[in-house]
């Protein structure tokens, strides 16, 4: 079973607060990745990371930031929260090649 | 054109029934193939690979490619109400950097 790790669970914050969405994996996987999906929809690429200090911004535009110091852990921070960040955010991981993913239990963040 | 197409849903069996989900995509240099479950609110499960044609069973589903025809599809035997939940489809490139998510069709299995 994949040991990907995401916290909180969930997430209530007032506009204007910064937040860090916490990530981490004990696969030793290299490849990371960040996903927003709202309920019902499609997921969306927000961020990615091959490696320590490698961080690339996915298909959809995200006012969010990520960083890769270690290995293991892949936070994203928010700087300052807005209601339009509202939806459900999915960490995964993944190996060498073409390896799967595998998903964290996500963070529901709701802006209130 | 999408690069991964899912039939649109949402699909729905009688339970028993066999669930058919399929899947195409546009890049021919694809290698990986994988077939995810998704109950509403909660994160992505892995339940089949496939990375060369034919099928491929585990348990009830079966996974079939034909990569010269470009589709990959999911066969649920059996159906249970439990199976209810959208799946997705997503294809590892050719330079197998990243999964590319189709959709998803959402399937109910009527009890």
């Amino acid at each position: 079973e994949a040991d990907i790790y995401q916290t909180p669970r969930y997430l209530v914050i007032g506009t204007g607060k910064k937040i860090t969405l916490e990530c981490s994996q004990t696969m030793g996987h290299d490849k990371m990745y960040w996903y927003q999906q709202d309920p019902g929809m499609e997921l969306h690429l927000i961020h990615y990371s091959y490696g320590v200090n490698s961080t690339e911004k996915g298909d959809l535009s995200s006012e969010s930031t990520v960083s890769r110091i270690r290995t293991e852990h892949f936070p994203l921070t928010l700087e300052s929260a807005r209601p339009s960040h509202t939806s459900q955010y999915l960490c995964a991981s993944s190996g060498q090649g073409g390896s799967p993913l595998h998903f964290g239990n996500g963070t529901r963040l709701t802006v209130t | 054109q999408k690069e991964v197409e899912q039939n649109s849903g949402p699909l729905s069996v009688p339970e028993g029934a066999i669930a058919s989900l399929n899947c195409t995509y546009s890049d021919r240099g694809s290698q990986s193939f994988f077939w995810y479950r998704q109950y509403s609110g909660k994160s992505p499960e892995l339940i089949m690979s496939i990375y060369s044609n034919g099928d491929k069973e585990d348990g009830r589903f079966t996974a079939q490619l034909n990569k010269a025809s470009q589709y990959v599809s999911l066969l649920i035997r059996d159906s249970q109400p439990s199976d209810s939940a959208t799946y997705l489809c997503a294809v590892a490139s050719g330079s197998a950097r990243q999964l590319t998510f189709g959709s998803g069709t959402q399937l109910t299995v009527l009890p």
